[in-house]
């Protein structure tokens, strides 16, 4: 069975500071990993994933994470967030099989002026 | 490309009322698909998933069913409607390993 946590629910964030949201996961077999983005009252929306090769993945919005296999963590960052960042933030996982996902809880990023 | 569609956009509902909603994807053959719920404040829970026509596998008992009568077409309903069940539901479809969701539904029983 596979978990994935976000250890953090809620991140405030200054406008043009960078912000970085864990992930963390647990998994008995090999994984592919992901971030998705919902802003409210939308559906989500895919930032970047991790399948295989370099670690560093870089996504759309000039978002980009990290896998570090023996952490077992896929952590986001972005070097300078703007106000439309301003969003809900899920890493999820998958395993070799890929049929299913499994989210983390979420994060919600609050980008203030 | 692909486009992924779901109607309703938002639904009210009285306790005990039947319930369908309907996801059609567009662009792509015999995607797998999936309902998702996302309740008030929590995250996503997988309600079902479907690799093929009339093959679908469900995550947690509950008061809702679904079905896929076409390859591209994913029918998520209810009998009766509990309170429980208001949230926002989302349809997603993949081919590979990524999914990619629609716009989702917002459900209120009142």
């Amino acid at each position: 069975a596979q978990s994935v946590t976000q250890l953090d629910s809620q991140v405030p964030v200054f406008e043009e500071a960078p912000v970085e949201l864990r992930c963390n996961y647990s998994s008995s077999v090999s994984v592919y990993l992901f971030w998705y983005v919902q802003y409210p009252n939308q559906g989500l929306q895919l930032l970047l994933k991790y399948l295989s090769g370099s670690t560093l993945v870089k996504g759309i919005n000039g978002f980009e994470a990290e896998f570090n296999k023996s952490q077992t963590s896929f952590h986001l960052r972005k070097p300078s967030v703007h106000i439309s960042d301003t969003a809900e933030y899920f890493c999820a996982v998958s395993g070799s099989a890929g049929n299913k996902l499994t989210f983390g809880g979420g994060t919600r990023v609050l980008v203030k002026p | 490309s692909q486009t992924i569609h779901q109607w309703p956009a938002t639904l009210v509902q009285p306790v005990g009322s039947p319930l369908s909603l309907e996801c059609t994807v567009e662009g792509t053959s015999n995607p797998n698909l999936y309902w998702y719920r996302q309740a008030a404040g929590r995250g996503l829970q997988l309600l079902f998933y479907s690799v093929g026509i009339g093959q679908i596998s469900s995550e947690v008992p509950q008061n809702l069913s679904a079905s896929r009568p076409q390859d591209r077409q994913f029918i998520l309903s209810s009998k009766k409607l509990l309170l429980s069940d208001s949230g926002f539901y989302l349809c997603a479809w993949s081919v590979k390993y990524e999914q990619y969701f629609g716009p989702g539904t917002r459900l209120t029983v009142t």
